[in-house]
């Protein structure tokens, strides 16, 4: 069975500072790995993705994830952190047509 | 601005009500999904089609009835429902090449349902 795991229930990081949001994985064979954001009282939107090649992976809004395959990692990250990325953050894991979300993260960044 | 669209954002019925959800894209997706959401948790998979068929159905109680008029529309038939149906209702769709799918799902705004 195919699981993400989002150990944190919120993240507070300070505007400008650094943010990192993590998510490790369980699957067998290759692993498609999503993160997506929810902003309130809105849907899920795309941020990036994990399919095959670089371990790095750069998305949407300044967003990058590292994959991690030893550590069965895929964390979020982002240089420098704005009031405008508090949100709900969500890793997902893809195997067929079901995709299999994390209990999620929210982020507050402080101004 | 999404780009599937779900019609009503706001909904409250009785238990004995009968209603439905729409949810409409243009992007050329083959494959579109129900999924439910409580507050503070989740989305959680209701049911998939792919090419107008229904591939997942994940349990879910018949007083939820699913159906793909064409390969851009996508609705859900509400009857009966109890309180706990409460829930943020939201579709997605996904290129979806047949039998797979390792693309990104594109969401809704969804669907507020409240049942009395």
């Amino acid at each position: 069975a195919q699981s993400v795991a989002q150990p944190e229930d919120q993240v507070n990081v300070a505007e400008g500072n650094p943010l990192t949001v993590k998510c490790t994985y369980s699957v067998s064979g290759n692993p498609y790995l999503f993160w997506y954001v929810q902003y309130p009282n809105r849907g899920l939107q795309f941020l990036l993705k994990y399919i095959t090649g670089d371990n790095l992976v750069k998305g949407s809004y300044g967003f990058e994830a590292e994959f991690n395959k030893s550590q069965t990692s895929f964390h979020l990250k982002k240089p420098s952190a704005l009031v405008s990325d508090s949100a709900l953050y969500f890793c997902a894991v893809t195997g067929g047509f079901k995709t299999i979300f994390g209990a999620g993260t929210r982020l507050f960044v402080k101004a | 601005d999404t780009e599937v669209t779900q019609t009503p954002k706001h909904l409250v019925m009785g238990m004995t009500n009968k209603k439905s959800l729409k949810c409409e894209q243009h992007m050329g997706h083959r494959a579109m999904y129900w999924y439910k959401q409580k507050a503070k948790k989740p989305p959680e998979l209701m049911f998939v089609y792919s090419y107008e068929k229904l591939s997942i159905n994940e349990s879910v109680p018949s007083r939820f009835s699913p159906e793909c008029p064409n390969s851009s529309l996508l609705n859900l038939h509400l009857h009966a429902l109890q309180p706990e149906d409460s829930a943020l209702y939201l579709c997605a769709s996904s290129l979806g090449r047949l039998g797979e799918n390792t693309g990104e799902l594109f969401f809704g705004e969804g669907s507020r349902l409240t049942v009395l």
